[in-house]
């Protein structure tokens, strides 16, 4: 079975730019999450979707805006790109998004902004 | 606030068993996982602790003692593929979302 895929693997962009990343969860999960990664940090949540509805956001900037669609896969947009936005973008899946759901992580989306 | 502990860096022996201690203050709790995450990779799941005592998986056990804010990480018979960073994180945002800690950096030696 396939896990969670992200895309794409690696991206570099320039200060204002806008990005788009990717993600499709495990066959049956419905609930996707973006968590950011900064070097030598623990992932941070960003946001939470269940069933195509915003279910949680964490405390990042307007910049950053996410949706699910009707198949469960998920897109991660973030505006106006600072430096500071570079990190590694995690999308996890779970089957009912629940405290006792664990969450499966993809690879990652490594953004670098310049 | 939000806050979990958990050392920054550990080194054992290969074979050995190792103790991976995390601490936590949160506003909500509904459960404790663990995570292993090699460098460059993603996470991956190693257990789930919601109520106190002891979850043994193979050569991995995770305690929990909810009174305490506390939990462990035991690894036992180390290998050398188990150097890794291992995450602790607490199901307990205000948006029911993971918590997770800075993660501990397990180097393994031969």
């Amino acid at each position: 079975d396939a896990g969670v895929t992200q895309s794409p693997t690696h991206l570099i962009k320039t200060r204002g730019q806008h990005v788009t990343l990717r993600c499709s969860p495990i066959s049956g999960h419905k609930s996707v999450s973006w968590y950011q990664q900064v070097l030598g940090q623990g992932p941070q949540f960003i946001f939470q979707y269940y069933e195509k509805e915003e279910r949680g956001r964490g405390n990042f900037p307007d910049r950053f805006s996410a949706r699910q669609f009707p198949n469960y896969s998920s897109e991660l947009n973030v505006n106006a790109l600072l430096l500071g936005d570079s990190a590694l973008y995690l999308c996890a899946s779970s089957s009912t998004g629940g405290s006792y759901s664990p969450l499966h992580f993809g690879n990652g989306t490594r953004l670098t902004v310049t | 606030g939000q806050n979990i502990d958990q050392p920054t860096e550990m080194t054992a022996t290969e074979g050995a068993i190792v103790q991976i201690n995390c601490t936590y203050q949160t506003s909500g709790f509904n459960g404790l996982f663990w995570y292993q995450q090699h460098a460059g990779e993603a996470p991956t799941f190693l257990s789930y602790n919601v109520l106190d005592g002891l979850e043994e998986k193979g050569r991995f056990s995770s305690f929990l003692s909810r009174s305490k804010g506390y939990s462990y990480l035991l690894l036992k018979e180390l290998q050398m593929k188990d150097s890794a960073s291992y995450l602790c994180a607490v199901h307990g945002g205000s948006q029911g979302n993971l918590i997770f800690g800075k993660g501990t950096k397990l180097s393994v030696k031969p």
